[in-house]
This record gives C-alpha cells, structure tokens and sequence, in this order.
C-alpha cells in the first residue's frame, strides 16, 4: 500500500530534550515536506526537500532541523524543543510537479 | 503578502449543495489544491487546478479564476461524511488557507 508513515503518533516531551519525528515514504516520491498545524492558522510549511541531500527552509524553520540521505526518509529533528513547537506535525510527499500530496497519520507534539 | 481567505465555518443540509469561496494573493501563481481533513486526520487531496474554469469529479468540482484569484469547490448531494474541513492551497502547498469547517445536518 502507498503511504507515508510517521512515528510516533503522539509525544509529550520535556524542554530542551532532543527529539526526532521519523517519516518514511514507499512511493518513490522525490519531494517531501514537513508542516506544522495550529488551529486557525492552517498548514504552515517548516522544511521541505526536492530530492536526496537537498533541502531547503519553508516558512517556518526557525528550532528545527531535517535531513534526506535516503530517497525514502525524512526525518525532522527538534535539537531543543519549546513549548511554542506544540503543534500537530504532518510529513507529506509527491511527485515531481507538485501533484497531490499523500500526508503521513500525523505527529501530535506536546512540549511542557 | 501572499495570504489566502476562507471563510471559517459553513453549514449545510444532507443533500444540499455548498460552496466553499478561496481567495488568494500571491506573488507568481503555480495552481491550486483543495484537500478535505476529518478531525484528527491527515489531508486527503481533492484536486488540483491550474487552469481557468471548472473541473468536475463525480459529487465535487474545483473551479478556478486566475484573474480574480478566486477558486471555489462545489459539493453537491452533501453527505454526513463531507462533514469535514476543507483546505486551500496555492504554489505547491506552500501557502495554505486555515481551512473551512463544514457541518452537515440531517
């Protein structure tokens, strides 16, 4: 089956305790993307990658980190999480030309 | 800026036909998303357009406007399962609308 897998689905975690949300994409996709969603705000995007060791800040970069050394994977790296990065946290990938995301289950994020 | 509107929530009757209006202001113009989200879940894609006028997809259709920056998405025969939010997305998804809630009454 096609899909995005992110891990974990929930995390309640301390500030300043490093974490890593993984996603991993089966559909050969060369664009991924990570974003964050906060209510009445909408989708904003943090990172996003065009292919294998190519990546490039989104709108929203600022306490996170990624990296693309597989096709596959994307992970996204929070160096020392804060409260303000609560959030729910969706991974996506597709196909050259933009066509259609396919969206990971989501990561819902608690910083305290 | 580049910001797109929604409106924040709709209501509409089982059965019924809804609108849902997305405006935008962007520098450049690469196409239009709409995707539907259930609470709690991920966005599912809906369609894409990047070119003027209506596309259908069996209950729902996109139409775009270029000039005006406008697109709407059309659902017709409105079931209880379309109760859902409904995102706008230009350029590549880089910019998104916060999305508008639809509830659907019996």
């Amino acid at each position: 089956e096609a899909q995005v897998t992110q891990n974990p689905r929930y995390l309640i975690t301390v500030t300043g305790k490093k974490l890593t949300v993984t996603c991993s994409q089966n559909m050969n996709h060369e664009y991924m993307s990570w974003y964050r969603q906060d209510p009445g705000l909408g989708l904003r995007q943090i990172y996003y990658s065009m292919n294998v060791e190519v990546t490039d800040k989104g709108d929203v970069p600022e306490g996170y980190k990624v990296s693309r050394k597989e096709k596959r994977n994307f992970p996204l790296i929070l160096e020392s999480p804060s409260p303000n990065q609560t959030s729910l946290y969706f991974c996506a990938s597709s196909p050259p030309g933009g066509f259609g995301y396919t969206f990971g289950s989501g990561t819902r994020l608690t910083v305290v | 800026g580049q910001n797109i509107d929604q409106p924040t929530e709709m209501t509409a009757t089982e059965g019924a036909i809804v609108q849902i209006n997305c405006t935008y202001q962007t520098s450049g113009f690469n196409g239009l998303f709409w995707y539907q989200q259930h609470a709690g879940e991920a966005p599912t894609f809906l369609s894409y357009n990047v070119l003027d006028g209506l596309e259908e997809k069996g209950r729902f259709s996109s139409f775009l406007s270029r000039s005006k920056g406008y697109s709407y998405l059309l659902l017709k025969e409105l079931q209880m399962k379309d109760s859902a939010s409904y995102l706008c997305a230009v350029n590549y998804q880089l910019i998104w609308g916060a999305g508008t809630k639809l509830i659907i009454k019996p």
